[in-house]
């Protein structure tokens, strides 16, 4: 299995734009996750969908914010319109809810895209 | 609110020896707890999964704890490596059937040749 991709790995943009990261979860995965991780505040879970609906998006910041899922193997999270403070890396992660070899609930990270917004 | 820390931040050993990592939780109210390996400029690798009624997880020269009441797990490392300079992460799944894992903010790992 290829794992968790993400796309772009690397985007920069100036405030104002729209910024759009991908993600390709595991196949057969039910969760995905979508997370952010910066130096002052660590790893923080955005918001995460079950079988492609949005279960908790508590963790999104602010309007300018917003996930779909429009099938089981893609995601975006989008920004509109970008700010300096949004700057970070963009984690998606995957998890089963069970499987014969993987405990169930195991969280699989991609690599993550790293937002630079000027 | 469930909180979890990890001390220390930061830790430098000499190849060879045993580590142990800490990771504390508020809350013993938990699903599972996920010990993973962050290295720099990479996306998180699981290393071990504990679910609420076990006690402990093996995998190689890692083993996970877990003491629930206490709020705490502990990942040892045995025989450590220069290889296995990263920044450990411990996640909390928190109970209530919520998916929502709280993470702490790590222990960077460093081991010396």
């Amino acid at each position: 299995d290829a794992g968790v991709i993400q796309s772009p790995r690397h985007e920069v943009t100036e405030m104002g734009q729209e910024v759009t990261l991908r993600c390709k979860p595991i196949s057969g995965h039910d969760y995905l996750f979508w997370y952010r991780q910066t130096m002052m505040r660590g790893l923080e879970l955005l918001i995460y969908f079950n079988n492609n609906v949005p279960i908790d998006d508590s963790g999104m910041p602010e309007d300018r914010f917003s996930a779909k899922m429009p099938n089981a193997s893609f995601s975006t999270l989008k920004i509109q319109p970008s700010e300096p403070r949004d700057s970070a890396v963009y984690f998606c992660a995957s998890s089963p809810w069970t499987s014969g070899r993987v405990t169930y609930n195991e969280q699989f990270f991609g690599p993550g895209t790293r937002l630079t917004v000027l | 609110k469930q909180e979890v820390t990890q001390i220390p931040a930061a830790l430098s050993v000499p190849e060879g020896e045993n580590l142990v990592l800490n990771c504390s939780f508020t809350d013993s109210a938990i699903y599972n707890l996920q010990w993973f390996r962050q290295d720099p400029g990479k996306g998180l690798t699981s290393l071990l999964l504990i679910q609420s009624s076990q006690r402990e997880q093996t995998s190689g020269r890692l083993n996970a704890s877990l003491d629930k009441s206490s709020g705490r797990s502990t990942l040892y490392i045995a025989a450590s490596q220069p290889g296995d300079s990263a920044t450990y992460l411990c996640a909390v799944r928190p109970g209530g059937g919520t998916y929502k894992y709280i993470f702490g903010t790590g222990t960077r790992l460093k081991v010396l040749a």
